[in-house]
């Protein structure tokens, strides 16, 4: 079985400009999430989507912004990047329907930098 | 705030030997609790769960400890080999509205398991 994908694998990025990553999520999951990894430091949540909704964000601005599709896959954009953009973004998908946690399974990631 | 957090950033143990990595966490809300292995370049990958009704879960060479008392968790490592050597890290979740699908990692423990 496929486990999560995401795309693509490594990014660099000039400050300023706009960035799209992709994750595919496991099939049968629905609910997918985002995560920012800066080196030496554990993921931080940024958002959790399900059935194509937002259904919890992180402290993050609103430079961050993602979307998830019918078929689940998902989208995290982030606009007018920073240096400190620099990071490891990791996407997880989960059985989570809303009533109990679930774990949840990460991708490989896309490293991102800015440069 | 929400915070999980690690005793000891560094493990160094000897191939054969059992291995503990400690973690503390300060969201009494927590409900839910897992144990990521990350290795260079990859993505977390989950090795075991404990749900706060539980004080004890073990899997395949692996024992989740919770002790809701004091707000620690230890994952054991039976019989360390190579193979293990990673960065292990631990996650929680709070119950309720939008925070079931939003883990809170701790910054790591780098395990390194010696021939």
């Amino acid at each position: 079985d496929a486990g999560v994908t995401q795309s693509p694998t490594h990014l660099i990025k000039t400050r300023g400009q706009q960035v799209t990553l992709r994750c595919s999520p496991i099939s049968g999951h629905k609910s997918v999430s985002w995560y920012q990894q800066v080196l030496g430091q554990g993921p931080q949540f940024i958002f959790q989507y399900y059935e194509k909704e937002e259904r919890g964000r992180g402290n993050f601005p609103d430079r961050f912004s993602a979307r998830q599709f019918p078929n689940y896959s998902s989208e995290l954009n982030v606009n007018a990047l920073l240096l400190g953009d620099s990071a490891l973004y990791l996407c997880a998908s989960s059985l989570w329907s809303g009533a109990f946690s679930y774990e949840q399974y990460f991708g490989p990631g896309t490293r991102l930098t800015v440069t | 705030g929400e915070s999980v957090g690690l005793h000891l950033p560094t493990l160094s143990v000897q191939e054969g030997d059992n291995s503990i990595i400690n973690c503390a966490y300060s969201n009494s809300a927590s409900d839910y609790f897992i144990w990521y292995k990350q290795e260079s370049g990859k993505g977390p990958q989950f090795i075991i769960d404990i749900r706060s009704n539980m004080d004890k879960r073990q899997g395949q060479r692996v024992t989740v400890l919770l002790n809701k008392t004091v707000k620690h968790l230890s994952l054991q490592i039976a019989a360390t080999q190579p193979g293990d050597s990673a960065v292990y890290f631990c996650a929680e979740n709070a119950a309720g509205g939008t925070s079931y699908g939003k883990l809170t990692f701790g910054q790591g423990t780098i395990l390194t398991v010696h021939p």
